[in-house]
C-alpha cells in the first residue's frame, strides 16, 4: 500500500501571504497526485490533477508541483475565502490521502 | 452535467447492516471505474473501496474488507456499498466518487451512516 504523508497538519497564515503544504508518498508515483480543497459540511473541490495541473475554474495563485515521492502545493497570495483543509491524493494504486492540513486566518 | 447522488445512509446499531446506493448521470457510467471514500466526524478522507468499470476487479481497505462490498450495477447506472458487522468506528460520511485519474472533479454530497446502539 502506497502511504502519503502530509504536512504540516494545521497552518496559520495571514491575508496575502504565500503558504505551501507537502505531502510525501512511500513510493514513486510519477504525477499520479491530485489536491483537493474541503470547506465544513461539503464533498472535496479538485484543485490540482497530475500534481501541477490547475483545474478549470480554479484561481491561478493556485499551484502545485513535484514528481515520484515529492510534491508541493502553494497558494501564492492568501484570500479569506482560501480557509478551508487541504488534501493530497494518490492514484497511482488506488487512491490514499494525505491526513489533511487545516488552514486558518492568523 | 454529471451527478452523483448518495442514498441509503442513517442510524444502525452496531452488529448491524445497511445498503448505501450511489445513483450516476451525465456521462458514460459503464467505462469508469467508481470508489468510495468516507470521513469520521472531524477526521479526514479516508478511501474504502474501489471497483473497476466492468467489475472484475475490486478492492477494499483493511479496516472494511470482510464486511463490506462493493457492487455495481451498469445498465443502473448505479454503485452500491453493502455493510455488514458495522462498528462505532464505521461512522462517517460516505461519498461516492468516480475515477481519480479522469474523474476526479465529481464527487457525491455524502450521506452519513451512524452506528450506535
Amino acid at each position: 500500500d502506497i502511504q502519503m504523508t502530509q504536512s504540516p497538519s494545521s497552518l496559520s497564515a495571514s491575508v496575502g501571504d504565500r503558504v505551501t503544504i507537502t505531502c510525501q508518498a512511500s513510493q514513486d508515483i510519477s504525477n499520479y497526485l491530485n489536491w483537493y480543497q474541503q470547506k465544513p459540511g461539503k464533498a472535496p473541490k479538485l484543485l490540482i490533477y497530475d500534481a501541477s495541473n490547475l483545474e478549470t475554474g480554479v484561481p491561478s495563485r493556485f499551484s502545485g508541483s513535484g514528481s515520484g515521492t515529492d510534491f508541493t502545493f502553494t497558494i501564492s497570495s492568501l484570500q479569506p475565502e482560501d480557509i478551508a483543509t487541504y488534501y493530497c491524493q494518490q492514484y497511482d494504486n488506488l487512491g490514499t490521502f494525505g491526513q489533511g492540513t487545516k488552514l486558518e486566518i492568523k | 452535467e454529471v451527478q452523483l447522488v448518495e442514498s441509503g445512509g442513517g442510524l444502525v446499531q452496531p452488529g448491524g447492516s445497511l445498503r448505501l446506493s450511489c445513483a450516476a448521470s451525465g456521462f458514460t457510467f459503464s467505462s469508469y471505474s467508481m470508489n468510495w471514500v468516507r470521513q469520521a466526524p472531524g477526521k479526514g478522507l479516508e478511501w474504502v473501496s474501489y471497483i473497476s468499470s466492468s467489475s472484475s476487479t475490486i478492492y477494499y481497505a483493511d479496516s472494511v474488507k470482510g464486511r463490506f462490498t462493493i457492487s455495481r450495477d451498469n445498465a443502473k447506472n448505479s454503485l452500491y456499498l453493502q455493510m455488514n458487522s458495522l462498528r462505532a468506528e464505521d461512522t462517517a460520511v460516505y461519498y461516492c466518487a468516480s475515477s481519480f485519474r479522469y474523474l476526479a472533479r465529481y464527487w457525491g454530497q455524502g450521506t452519513l451512516v451512524t452506528v450506535s446502539s
